[in-house]
């Protein structure tokens, strides 16, 4: 099955720093990319996702890459506000007709006002 | 529209005990998955419903088993539960089946087995 891995699963920033966050699958049938933001007591919730057939998706200060040849994918947040301490997780899916993400491990994100 | 609905929101039973939580997908939404979110594992997928029917499941005993009723509300029952079943238990839902649609977190329902 698949299997994806995060790093650094924590990480501190100054804010106004950007912060990156790295994840890599197994699955090379994997086509779907979403990263989750869980506050402490709160659901997760979609901030972003790419599906395969790019390589670079952009929501103002969030970006998601992705290259497939080396089945890695990455979180992007630039200009850090303190709001954006969380755990963040990302998760990899094939195209299979049927549901069943994989997650992370998770990257506590702490952004130093 | 409302967003995904679980109930109980905290429940605490004791070892051997059997245990049902609810889910209500957003409206229009017929797929409804679950996973476990424990500090050790992380969050792990334990299985799908669509149409009322199982498309898919994790890695989990028999002891954990859903349902989905033609409403598309889900329900999962966990039987015997043992220590390690202590757990935040996340519904999601999305519009279909497969990678094609957004999936969706309720708030979960924090189970304590003592």
């Amino acid at each position: 099955g698949e299997n994806v891995e995060q790093h650094p699963s924590t990480l501190s920033v100054q804010e106004g720093d950007s912060a990156v966050i790295k994840c890599t699958y197994s699955d090379s049938a994997s086509n779907y990319f979403p990263w989750y933001k869980q506050e402490l007591g709160k659901r997760p919730q979609l901030i972003i996702d790419i599906r395969s057939n790019v390589g670079e998706k952009k929501d103002q200060r969030i970006a998601v890459t992705l290259n497939k040849t080396a089945k890695h994918f990455s979180l992007h947040i630039t200009e850090t506000q303190p709001e954006d301490s969380a755990v963040y997780f990302c998760a990899a899916e094939g195209d299979t007709g049927r549901r069943a993400l994989t997650f992370g491990s998770g990257t506590r994100l702490q952004v130093q006002p | 529209k409302a967003g995904v609905t679980q109930t109980p929101r905290y429940l605490i039973k004791t070892r051997g005990q059997q245990v049902t939580l609810s889910c209500s997908p957003i409206s229009g939404h017929r797929s409804v998955s679950w996973y476990q979110q424990t500090p050790g594992q992380g969050l792990q997928f334990l299985f799908e419903y669509f149409s009322e029917t199982q498309r898919n499941k994790g890695n989990f005993p028999g002891r954990f088993s859903g349902r989905q009723f033609s409403n598309s509300r889900s329900e999962m029952n966990v039987s015997t539960l043992e220590l390690g079943d202590s757990a935040l238990y996340l519904c999601a839902s999305s519009r279909t089946s497969g990678s094609k649609d957004t999936q969706y977190f309720g708030p979960g329902t924090r189970l304590t087995v003592l």
